[in-house]
Parts: C-alpha cells; sequence; structure tokens
C-alpha cells in the first residue's frame, strides 16, 4: 500500500470548513483513497473513498488532484464532534492473495475544533 | 445488533493469565478483523477471517496469539500467558456484501498488571 503523508495536527473554529491533506505521491493506478476517524476512547470510524473523482456524502468530501498524488478531506461545517484522529489511506480495495483489505494506519492528523 | 459490538469493554488481567476478548460482528459480513491500538499509536493488523478461515495470520505478534471464528460469526481472540507488553485496545471490524468499508467495534481495553 502507497505510504501517506499527513500533518499532525491542525485547529478549526467550530461551524468553519475544516480541510485535512494528505500527501500520498506513490500511490498507483487501482489504489483507493480512503479516510477514517477516530474520536477519542472509540473504534475508527469510516468517513468516504474515491479513486480520481472527487466524492461527498453526508459526513465530507474528498478532493482528489488530477494526479491522484494528494488528497483534502473537506469538513464544511466543523462541530466540536468532530474533533479526532483523521486517518488518510491508501489501499487497493481488494488486496489480492492473503491480505484482502486490511488496514495500515499512520499517524493521522489530530484535528481540534474550537468555539 | 446495528453495529459491531466486542465484550469484554475493559479487561485487567495479572502477568501469566490467559484471557479471551469476543467479537460480534455485523449480521451478514463475511470478512473480520482483529487489530490492536497501543497507547497513542496507530493500528496494528493481527487477524483476518474470511468465513471461518484465516487466511492471513501474519499480524499475530507470538504463538501465544491465536483466534478462532465459529458459524462465520463471533470471533474470539485468545492471549496466553498475558505479558505486559500485550496491554492496548483490542478492536475488531467486519465488512460485508459490496462495500470494502470497514466497521469497527467499540474495543477491548485490555490492561496487563
Amino acid at each position: 500500500d502507497a505510504k501517506t503523508t499527513q500533518p499532525p495536527s491542525m485547529d478549526c473554529a467550530e461551524g468553519r470548513a475544516a480541510n485535512l491533506p494528505c500527501n500520498h505521491s506513490t500511490i498507483s493506478g487501482n489504489e483507493y483513497v480512503y479516510w477514517y476517524r477516530q474520536i477519542h476512547s472509540q473504534g475508527p470510524q469510516y468517513i468516504i473513498h474515491g479513486l480520481k473523482n472527487n466524492e461527498t456524502n453526508e459526513m465530507a468530501s474528498l478532493i482528489i488532484t488530477e494526479d491522484r498524488k494528494s488528497s483534502t478531506l473537506i469538513l464544511p461545517h466543523a462541530t466540536l464532534r468532530d474533533t479526532a484522529v483523521y486517518y488518510c489511506i491508501v489501499r487497493a480495495p481488494r488486496a489480492g492473495g492473503t491480505s484482502y483489505g486490511k488496514l495500515t494506519f499512520g499517524q493521522g492528523t489530530i484535528l481540534t475544533v474550537h468555539p | 445488533g446495528a453495529g459491531v459490538s466486542q465484550s469484554p469493554s475493559n479487561k485487567v488481567t495479572e502477568k501469566g493469565k490467559d484471557v479471551e476478548l469476543r467479537c460480534d460482528p455485523i449480521s451478514g459480513h463475511t470478512a473480520l478483523y482483529w487489530y490492536r491500538q497501543s497507547l497513542g499509536q496507530g493500528l496494528e493488523f493481527l487477524i483476518y477471517f474470511q468465513g471461518n478461515s484465516a487466511p492471513d495470520k501474519s499480524g499475530l505478534p507470538s504463538d501465544r496469539f491465536s483466534a478462532e471464528r465459529t458459524g462465520g460469526s463471533v470471533s474470539t481472540l485468545t492471549i496466553q500467558r498475558t505479558q505486559q507488553e500485550d496491554s492496548a485496545v483490542y478492536l475488531c471490524a467486519s465488512i460485508g456484501g459490496s462495500s470494502y468499508e470497514q466497521y469497527f467495534g467499540p474495543g477491548t481495553r485490555l490492561t496487563v498488571t
């Protein structure tokens, strides 16, 4: 799976958009970009994923650059409950062989939303 | 239930004792994963089940760790002769249907004293 680089921490004011960047310059053609988050003392939560087109769901938007070497997760109106560690992961949806689907989380970005 | 459940939520055990951790995946989900997360660290993959078989056990740190899954549903992770370095949050996740999204349980916090 391609390696990702994220800033260790970010702050955001409540009600404003939170834009979390991720670099994945070694991404290969069949690898998707996934975002998960982990709120303190809870299990990780899936947010969104995409291949090359921008994606939007009820939680967030995912913007992937044309060369696919970086992406940005956008929380359009951050709330205090969005304070969490956000993980960007790049992998093929079916890794094949015996390594189907396992996730490898790096350190992620600690997003703090303040009033 | 609606989500992945794990039990117990917390477990404190003495060094050298055996522990069993349980995971109930989302009904119908065929793939099940065990991870652990040490304080302030990312996820560490342990084992993956497809149905009742485990094609990938590469993450189990030692032969003290084992896991099984029965009926394509409930899974149990067993740690024998626990050591202090086994202290961590043990997370279970499942996947099913056409989605590749992993749904995680709340985890079991294991403390070995």
